[in-house]
């Protein structure tokens, strides 16, 4: 199993740029969830997805959009990149409701940079 | 509204020593979940240990226990025997149960001397 995994692993963007960060999971998770990490803020999340089709979002939602077509795939996308979302972006992924122990599975991470 | 805290922004301690990072948390369900991960500086996420709040007895994973205290609402990680690889950000994480939204506390930056 890859496990959970993201690309690309480093971004540099100009203001206004748009993208899609990829994400993709073959543990059959029903759970995925994409975070941003910033100094001193600890991870914060951003949308969730407890399953294909449905998606919700987060404690900083704004600039965001999710969709989730699939089980396998939660691509989180930029539409007009600005400055504040220069961040580390973790995917992660979790079996869901039935099991108790829900502990999240992490991607790799994306280091994107905004000028 | 729900929050974890952690007040250690970093800590040391020996070799082979233990070690106590503190994490509190506040929040009004009465079922949730606990997680700490550590983060090392090539920095992927690792999950280390998971305690349910109706759980009796303090989760343990090898070297790594968790003090909990719910009346107090603390959860505590406890590291024994530390080794230099244990050097990494530690992460407290909460998830209430039913609102599949995890929060994070900032996070305890550990280094361990040799």
């Amino acid at each position: 199993n890859a496990g959970v995994t993201q690309t690309p692993k480093f971004q540099v963007l100009k203001t206004g740029q748009s993208m899609t960060l990829q994400c993709a999971q073959d543990m059959n998770h029903e759970y995925m969830s994409w975070y941003r990490q910033d100094p001193g803020m600890g991870l914060r999340l951003i949308h969730y997805s407890v399953g294909a089709g449905i998606t919700d979002q987060g404690e900083v939602p704004n600039g965001y959009n999710v969709s989730r077509s699939t089980t396998e795939d939660f691509p989180l996308r930029l539409l007009s990149a600005a400055p504040s979302q220069t961040s580390v972006y973790f995917c992660a992924s979790s079996y869901g409701r039935e099991v108790a122990r829900n502990e999240q599975f992490f991607g790799p991470g994306t280091r994107l940079t905004v000028l | 509204a729900q929050k974890i805290t952690q007040t250690q922004p970093g800590m040391f301690v020996q070799e082979k020593e233990a070690v106590t990072l503190d994490c509190t948390y506040d929040t009004s369900d009465p079922s949730y979940g606990l997680f700490w991960y550590k983060q090392p500086s090539s920095g992927e996420m690792i999950f280390l240990i998971y305690q349910g709040s109706y759980d009796q007895q303090n989760a343990t994973e090898g070297r790594y226990s968790l003090n909990f205290q719910k009346a107090r609402k603390s959860a505590n990680l406890v590291i024994s025997a530390s080794q230099l690889g244990d050097s990494a950000m530690y992460f407290c994480a909460m998830e209430s149960s039913g609102t599949y939204k995890y929060i994070f506390g900032t996070g305890t930056r550990l280094k361990v001397l040799a």
